[in-house]
């Protein structure tokens, strides 16, 4: 597509429901990059897949958080028996290459856990 | 590791008066610098960056930056703010070549 493609656009769920958020990149673009964005604070970087593989998955919070990405393309993140403190809004980016440092992003998806 | 600060959460500013939104980062080795726009409830943009060459950068929507080496500073400039350009900047610093490295963000507030 024309845009990076993230949903769904707002998530509302119950702790301890499992999620799945979806990021459709920018055709070609074989960086892919995972952020989450709390209220009030920046970005902190989650997981970054170069094709389908995933050389820095650092930034996961915990092992309830996991991501793939399959084709080269569309990327899942998963968060499993979700906690309050993962309501945020999540950041997909992709890249064609780092060289330029254009990352171009999505526009979220926000995550509700009551 | 490079660190990035954006000294001010928020910058409240009349439309039509210059603005500046300041960022340091940590290392004084070839860093390549960028800003990126967030308008509310959307995704960021690129707004400008510096890879090398002139130290003053021309971005999008009028705005500019000054890469300043000896200060390790990358502030943000707008001589005429407009209402439109309510929005959260962030100042990223590449980190490898993969990896940005962001600063927390300024609010920037347009006072009619």
């Amino acid at each position: 597509g024309a845009g990076v493609s993230q949903s769904p656009s707002n998530k509302v769920t119950e702790k301890g429901k499992d999620v799945e958020l979806r990021c459709d990149p920018i055709s070609g673009h074989t960086a892919l990059y995972w952020y989450r964005q709390s209220l009030g604070q920046g970005l902190e970087f989650l997981i970054y897949f170069q094709g389908n593989s995933a050389p820095d998955k650092s930034g996961l919070p915990s092992d309830r958080f996991s991501a793939e990405r399959t084709g080269g393309s569309v990327s899942t993140l998963t968060i499993q028996r979700t906690q309050q403190e993962d309501s945020a809004v999540y950041l997909c980016a992709s890249s064609a290459g780092l060289n330029t440092g254009e990352l171009f992003f999505g526009e979220g998806s926000r995550l509700t856990v009551l | 590791a490079q660190s990035v600060t954006q000294l001010d959460s928020q910058v409240p500013v009349f439309e039509e008066a210059p603005v500046e939104l300041r960022c340091n980062y940590s290392s004084s080795v070839s860093v390549y610098l960028f800003w990126y726009v967030q308008y509310p409830n959307q995704g960021l943009q690129l707004l400008l960056k510096y890879l090398s060459g002139s130290t003053l950068v021309k971005g999008i929507n009028g705005f500019e930056a000054e890469f300043n080496k000896s200060q390790t500073s990358f502030h943000l400039r707008k001589p005429s703010v407009h209402i439109s350009d309510t929005a959260e900047y962030f100042c990223a610093v590449r980190e490898s070549n993969y990896q940005l490295i962001w600063g927390a963000g300024t609010k920037l507030i347009i006072k009619p």
